[in-house]
């Protein structure tokens, strides 16, 4: 079956690190994608990974194992505005008729002063 | 990257009728889908909308109940039928952009729409 999990919540603080983890079993994979989710905002494009190692975007980095079915996205320097939902998306399958995300549950990020 | 745009973006409707969602992406793109997110849930995909033929449907859902049309690159519409208060959520359109490197895509979503139904 398909499984993706996240934590659902996490608690940091303004200016600090924090990791997100998310764990996969997906039939197939082609790709891991994270977003980012204010509340009542539409999902919004952070990263992408298909090779294993880490992809660094500014603030922000995301890690990809494919033999551990594992992957993380790393914020850094965090400020207040981080404050939002981490989606956690991997396309299980490339080309053919689908090309379908799943997405996870999300984890929902509150940073504090 | 791409806008993505869709009507309404908001809507409340009576039980028993139909609403339908434009998706309009302003350059052309290889695959169009549609998503549905519940209250305080994550994304569920609806169907792959097919240019020119019909969608393809996600275990769970039906093209009675979500008909799917996809007349060109850049445009789409889903259709909420017969709707009751189960069908309240956000559908979100979602478009995909694949690059020169085959193993490189990338994919957004339309703000959304979100329907409320009594």
């Amino acid at each position: 079956g398909q499984n993706i999990d996240q934590p659902t919540e996490m608690t940091a603080t303004e200016g600090a690190i924090v990791q997100i983890n998310c764990t996969y079993q997906t039939s197939g994979f082609n790709g891991l994608f994270w977003y980012q989710q204010h509340a009542g905002e539409a999902p919004t494009f952070l990263s992408y990974n298909v090779l294993d190692g880490l992809e660094e975007k500014g603030r922000f980095s995301s890690f990809l194992s494919r033999s551990k079915g594992y992957s993380y996205l790393l914020l850094k320097e965090l400020q207040m505005k981080d404050s939002a939902s981490y989606l956690c998306a991997v396309r299980d399958r490339y080309g053919g008729a689908t090309n379908k995300l799943i997405f996870g549950t999300g984890t929902l990020l509150a940073v504090q002063p | 990257s791409a806008v993505i745009s869709q009507k309404p973006s908001r809507d409340i409707c009576q039980r028993g009728t139909s609403l339908t969602i434009q998706c309009q992406v302003d350059s052309q793109v290889t695959m169009m889908f549609w998503y549905r997110q519940q209250p305080g849930q994550s994304l569920t995909l609806i169907a792959t909308a097919n240019q020119g033929s019909e969608a393809t449907y996600e275990s769970g859902f039906v093209i009675d109940k979500f008909p799917i049309s996809r007349p060109n690159l850049t445009f789409s519409t889903l259709t909420v039928s017969n709707m009751s208060p189960e069908d309240s959520s956000i559908y979100l359109c979602s478009a995909l952009w694949a690059g020169l490197l085959s193993s490189y895509n990338e994919q957004f979503f339309g703000p959304g729409t979100r329907l409320t139904v009594l």
